[in-house]
Formats: structure tokens, C-alpha cells, sequence
């Protein structure tokens, strides 16, 4: 099974910020494509699809947020934290089954 | 507007069934793969299955801890997914959420629509 670790587990950051969340998987999940999601889930909710193709933004999904990467390192920023993005936020590969998640990073108020 | 909406779910004895159903609406349900997922209480999130579209052989793939105890099925003239859940354990407990699978076209899929979830809790 490909392991999915995010970092960090959670982070505190103000209105404003620039917010960087990492994930790493444990062997390349890179072929032809970026097998690579991001989720956004807020408590009580079910998650939502933010980025498809490590850096493919939703239609929807603010400008704010990006993703980068290939191989296995991979990257989601928010180029300015509103409000609204206060959640918790997890990585998922689809390159082989079992698909698997990073743990999530929770993004708190500073 | 793309809806989804399970339920079936409750409290139920360990070594009991529960089936839970994933209606869905707004899209060609025929057209895409549909996938259920869990979320233990305070946990992350873990796939449990999917079930391919018809036009890819409407196979199924499983996770190893629910292979053989869980299956998923759907039905195309009724835009519903199901997922039967044999011989449940504690550990089974947890939100359970369907989602539809949309295909990179190179393989691979991500999972665009989720339901809101349907609460499942295995306990004596």
C-alpha cells in the first residue's frame, strides 16, 4: 500500500497568511498524470474536492488555493487565509488501490 | 445539481448486516464509477471500496479490511449504489460516505460529489 504522510498535523495561522501543507507518499504516484487530490473537510461535513491532478482546481474552488508537485512530494497552498478556510485538509493518491489519505493537517485560528 | 444522498445506517450488533444506499440525481449515474468511504469517530478518512462503471466492466475493488465481509453494488435504473455489510465488526463504526469516482482518463480517479454521510455504529 502507498502511505501518505502530511505535514504538519496541524497549523495555527491568522487572516491573511500564506499556508503551505505538504505530502509525501512512499513511492512515486507519477505516470502520465499527478495521481494526486486535495480534500478540504469542515466539521460535521463531508469532505470537498479542492484539486484533482496534484494541481487541477475545481470549478468553484477560490484562486487562493493551489497545488504543486510530482513524483512524491506535493504541495497545497493558500496564497491568503480567509475565514472560511479554517478546516482540515487531506491528501489522497488514486495511482493503485487501496486509495489512500495523508492523516489531515488542521488549519486553526490563529 | 449533482445530489447524493445514503442512508441505512444505525446501531447494530457486532457479527450483524447493515446495507446502506447512496441515491443520487443530477448526473448520468450510469456514466461514472461510485465509491464509499468511512471516517471513524475523530479519525481521518479511509476508502472503503468502489464500484466501476458499467462501461468499464462494473467491477468492484475493496479495502483489505472490509474484503469479503462488504460488497458494493449498484443499480443503474435507479441511480442508487449499495453497500452490504456483512459480519460488522466495532471497528467498523464511523461515518460512511458515497462519492462519485469522475476518471482522469489515464487511469486513476478522484472523487468530485460526496454525500453528506450516513452514521454507522457497531456496538453491543
Amino acid at each position: 500500500d502507498i502511505q501518505m504522510t502530511q505535514s504538519p498535523s496541524s497549523l495555527s495561522a491568522s487572516v491573511g497568511d500564506r499556508v503551505t501543507i505538504t505530502c509525501r507518499a512512499s513511492q512515486s504516484i507519477t505516470y502520465s498524470l499527478n495521481y494526486l487530490n486535495w480534500y478540504q473537510q469542515k466539521p460535521g461535513k463531508a469532505p470537498k474536492l479542492l484539486i484533482s491532478a496534484a494541481s487541477s482546481l475545481q470549478s468553484g474552488v477560490p484562486s487562493r488555493f493551489s497545488g504543486t508537485g510530482s513524483g512524491t512530494d506535493f504541495t497545497l497552498t493558500i496564497s491568503s487565509l480567509q475565514p472560511e478556510d479554517f478546516a482540515t485538509y487531506y491528501c489522497q493518491q488514486s495511482y493503485s488501490t487501496p486509495w489512500t489519505f495523508g492523516q489531515g493537517t488542521k488549519v486553526e485560528i490563529k | 445539481e449533482v445530489q447524493l444522498v445514503e442512508s441505512g445506517g444505525g446501531l447494530v450488533q457486532p457479527g450483524r448486516s447493515l446495507r446502506l444506499s447512496c441515491i443520487a440525481s443530477g448526473f448520468t449515474f450510469g456514466d461514472f464509477a461510485m465509491s464509499w468511504f468511512r471516517q471513524a469517530p475523530g479519525k481521518g478518512l479511509e476508502w472503503v471500496g468502489f464500484i466501476r462503471s458499467k462501461p468499464y466492466d462494473g467491477t468492484t475493488q475493496y479495502a483489505a479490511s472490509v474484503k469479503g465481509r462488504f460488497t458494493i453494488s449498484r443499480d443503474d435504473s435507479k441511480s442508487i449504489a449499495y453497500l452490504q455489510m456483512n459480519s460488522l465488526k466495532t471497528e467498523d463504526t464511523g461515518v460512511y460516505y458515497c462519492s462519485r469516482g469522475d476518471f482522469y482518463g489515464s487511469g486513476g480517479y478522484y472523487f468530485d460529489y460526496w454525500g453528506q454521510g450516513t452514521l454507522v455504529t457497531v456496538s453491543s
